[in-house]
């Protein structure tokens, strides 16, 4: 269970755009920078948005972060099939004294 | 070109011990945070350790503390995880990450089962 909360699943047709959510506390996303990961189907993790709403060379600008008190959420605008993935949130937790993943959200493109 | 490969997975016994390696090549190693994370079988991503760029800050999830302890050799630009007293649930595959997870490795597999 983590101390990041993360809707299991979401979903949206070609060029619709949707949002995730990442729900923490003060400790966490209330205090810290928001990292997003995309995780394709048997590969490893990539990063996709870093310090809130910074995007990593390469990634496109369909894909945006944002945060506002203890909540972070991603965007992805212009769904595409590529898109289906599972998706991260990540913080440091002040009280852990670490490093914390969301339980991750399953996209799916109808 | 960011590069990372760790080996060391395999299939262990409970209680069992495991040493988990991860090179790095194409970017300054020594001037690199690294971490450990793990995803279980279906399961969502778990950050396991942390180490700072000289080894002097180093930081384990309740889950592994006590039991794992992250090392690194910056003239190796070598990662390390020592596993001890290792359990059913420590089942996953293993990556290191750089910095706040910006490169992966394609993961090592462990397995622990009687």
């Amino acid at each position: 269970q983590s101390v990041l909360t993360q809707p299991p699943s979401a979903s949206g047709t070609p060029g619709q755009r949707v949002t995730i959510s990442c729900s923490g506390s003060n400790s966490n996303i209330g205090d810290n920078v928001v990292y997003w990961y995309q995780q394709l189907p048997g590969t490893a993790p990539k990063l996709l948005i870093s310090m809130n709403n910074q995007r990593p060379s390469g990634v496109p600008d369909r894909f945006s972060g944002s945060k506002s008190g203890t909540s972070a959420s991603l965007a992805i605008s212009g769904l595409r099939s590529e898109d289906e993935a599972d998706y991260y949130c990540a913080v440091w937790d002040d009280s852990l004294s670490g490093r914390v993943f969301g339980g991750g959200t399953k996209l799916t493109v109808l | 070109e960011v590069h990372l490969v760790e080996s060391g997975g395999g299939l262990v016994q409970p209680g069992g011990s495991l040493r988990l390696s991860c090179a790095a090549s194409g970017f300054i190693f020594s001037s690199s945070e690294m971490n450990w994370v793990r995803q279980a079988p279906g399961k969502g991503l778990e950050w396991v350790s942390y180490i700072s760029e000289s080894g002097t800050a180093i930081y384990y999830a309740d889950s592994v503390r006590g039991r794992f302890t992250i090392s690194r050799d910056n003239a190796k630009n070598s990662l390390y995880l020592q596993m001890n007293s290792l359990r059913a649930e420590d089942t996953a595959v293993y990556y290191c990450a750089e910095g706040w997870f910006g490169s992966w490795g394609q993961g090592t597999l462990v397995t622990v089962s009687s």
